[in-house]
């Protein structure tokens, strides 16, 4: 089945650096991938949709300059959290999807800002 | 319009029993409906999906009922077991035109073993 990597699973770092998050699809080709954000006990947030070559797409409130999205090839996408403060730390999910195929999800990044 | 209200918020079933997850959305014009399992520290994994125009789907203990003309779709799993205690999120789309997906806020299932 279709399979989505995301690395790191796990990352602390000190307020005012910048964290990258890698997000693969292993067996398939993502034309277009999909980053998250979900808080404890709530429901998934979609920051922004990214196609291969394209500059991402935005949700309303989500901060373009802070999250920095890259789709730069068919099999891989990076969310980069510049300048990390403590209000960041959240679960950040990609998803991955083939044109007109179901989303699939990665395993998810906890960050955590010290 | 672009909502999907789902309830219960949580919810407790003895193992062996049926655990009911019911949802609702507004816009017509969604026509994919997947139901997502996420354990904790896991993202959410696709546990089974429908489109509107069939009523009903299921997949060993897991059914989903669809209700067209009430806009409305449940989850119902069956023997409930404790290996089933995670949270449950609905969703829908819009697969035809490759639209991103709206989800319900979720349901914490415990299975009491």
């Amino acid at each position: 089945g279709a399979v989505v990597s995301q690395h790191p699973s796990w990352v602390i770092c000190k307020s005012g650096t910048s964290v990258k998050i890698e997000c693969r699809s292993l067996d398939f080709q993502a034309t277009t991938m999909f980053w998250y954000r979900q808080f404890p006990k709530q429901s998934l947030m979609l920051m922004a949709t990214s196609n291969e070559g394209s500059k991402a797409t935005y949700e309303q409130g989500v901060e373009k300059d802070k999250f920095l999205i890259n789709h730069a090839s068919l099999t891989l996408s990076t969310l980069t959290v510049t300048s990390a403060h403590p209000e960041d730390s959240s679960f950040y999910i990609c998803s991955a999807r083939d044109n007109f195929q179901p989303q699939h999800f990665g395993d998810g990044t906890r960050l955590s800002i010290l | 319009q672009q909502q999907v209200k789902q309830s219960p918020q949580s919810l407790i079933v003895q193992k062996g029993g049926i655990s009911i997850i019911n949802c609702a959305y507004e816009n017509t014009a969604f026509d994919y409906f997947p139901w997502y399992q996420q354990f904790p520290g896991k993202g959410p994994a696709l546990l089974i999906a429908i489109r509107p125009d069939v009523s009903e789907k299921k997949e060993g203990r897991f059914t989903i009922s669809f209700n067209k003309s009430a806009k409305q779709f449940s989850l119902h799993i069956m023997d409930s077991q404790p290996g089933d205690s995670a949270t449950y999120f609905c969703a829908a789309s819009r697969m035809n035109r490759d639209d991103k997906i709206i989800f319900g806020k979720g349901t914490r299932l415990h299975i009491l073993p």
